[in-house]
C-alpha cells in the first residue's frame, strides 16, 4: 500500500531564511505528487504537483520541489520565507489508476519575525 | 470558471443528534467528489469518494454516511453524531480519471459536537 510520511510535524524559521520541508513516500508503482497548504480555518490549495518529465518542479509563492524517485522524496523548498508563508503544508501521493489522493500528517511552518 | 461551496461553515451540535453537510460544485460536469475530515493532529482522513450519480465510496467504515443526489451535489450525514466526529470537513473536486489533475477543496465546515 501507498503512504507518505511528513518528517517534521512543525518548523519553526524565521523571515527571510530558507526553508525545507520534507516528505517521503511508499508506493511499488509509479505516482504523482502534490503539495497542498492550508490557510488557518480554510481548505486546502495546490502549490505545485510533480506529474513526468523535470524533476524540479516550481509552484506558486515561490516554492519549488524536487522529486527523487532513489530516495522516494518530494521535499518542498522556499530560498526566503515570508510572514505570510506560515501555514500547515501537506504532501500527497496519487498513484495512477486510482481516484484517490493519499495524504500526509502535514507540516506546521510557522514563519517569526 | 469552477467553484465549490460548502456549508454550512460552522455547526456546534449535540451529540445524538443527526447531521447533514452539503458541497456543491459549479462550472464542471461529471466531477469526482470527495468528503475529507481534519481531526487535531491526525491530517486529512478520506471518508468518502464518489465518480458519478449514486455511486459512492467508503474508505472507513464509521457513524457517517455519504450520497450523491445531483451531478454537482454531494451531501455527508449522520444519523446520531458522536463526540469522535468532531473536526473539520473539507469537500473537494476534481475532473481527471487518471490521478494527474488536481483536487481543488472548499472552504471547510468546522463541526463541534457537545
Amino acid at each position: 500500500a501507498q503512504s507518505v510520511t511528513q518528517l517534521d510535524s512543525q518548523v519553526p524559521v524565521f523571515e527571510e531564511a530558507p526553508v525545507e520541508l520534507r516528505c517521503n513516500y511508499s508506493s511499488s508503482v509509479s505516482v504523482y505528487l502534490f503539495w497542498y497548504v492550508q490557510y488557518p480555518n480554510q481548505g486546502l490549495q495546490l502549490l505545485l504537483k510533480y506529474l513526468s518529465g523535470s524533476t524540479l518542479v516550481k509552484g506558486i509563492n515561490g516554492f519549488e520541489a524536487e522529486f527523487n524517485k532513489s530516495q522516494t522524496s518530494f521535499h518542498l523548498r522556499k530560498p526566503s520565507v515570508h510572514i505570510s508563508d506560515t501555514a500547515e503544508y501537506f504532501c500527497a501521493l496519487h498513484q495512477g489508476g486510482s481516484e484517490k489522493l493519499v495524504f500526509g500528517k502535514g507540516t506546521k511552518l510557522t514563519v517569526n519575525p | 470558471s469552477q467553484t465549490i461551496h460548502q456549508w454550512p461553515a460552522t455547526l456546534v451540535q449535540p451529540v445524538g443528534s443527526p447531521l447533514s453537510l452539503e458541497c456543491t460544485v459549479e462550472g464542471t460536469s461529471n466531477p469526482n467528489l470527495y468528503w475529507y475530515r481534519q481531526a487535531a493532529g491526525r491530517g486529512l482522513q478520506l471518508l468518502f469518494y464518489s465518480v458519478g450519480i449514486g455511486q459512492i465510496s467508503s474508505e472507513v467504515p464509521q457513524n457517517l454516511s455519504a450520497s450523491r443526489p445531483q451531478d454537482r451535489q454531494f451531501i455527508l450525514s449522520s444519523k446520531k453524531l458522536l463526540l469522535s466526529d468532531s473536526g473539520f470537513y473539507l469537500c473537494a473536486w476534481s475532473a481527471d480519471r487518471g490521478g494527474t489533475d488536481t483536487q481543488y477543496f472548499g472552504p471547510g465546515t468546522r463541526l463541534t459536537v457537545l
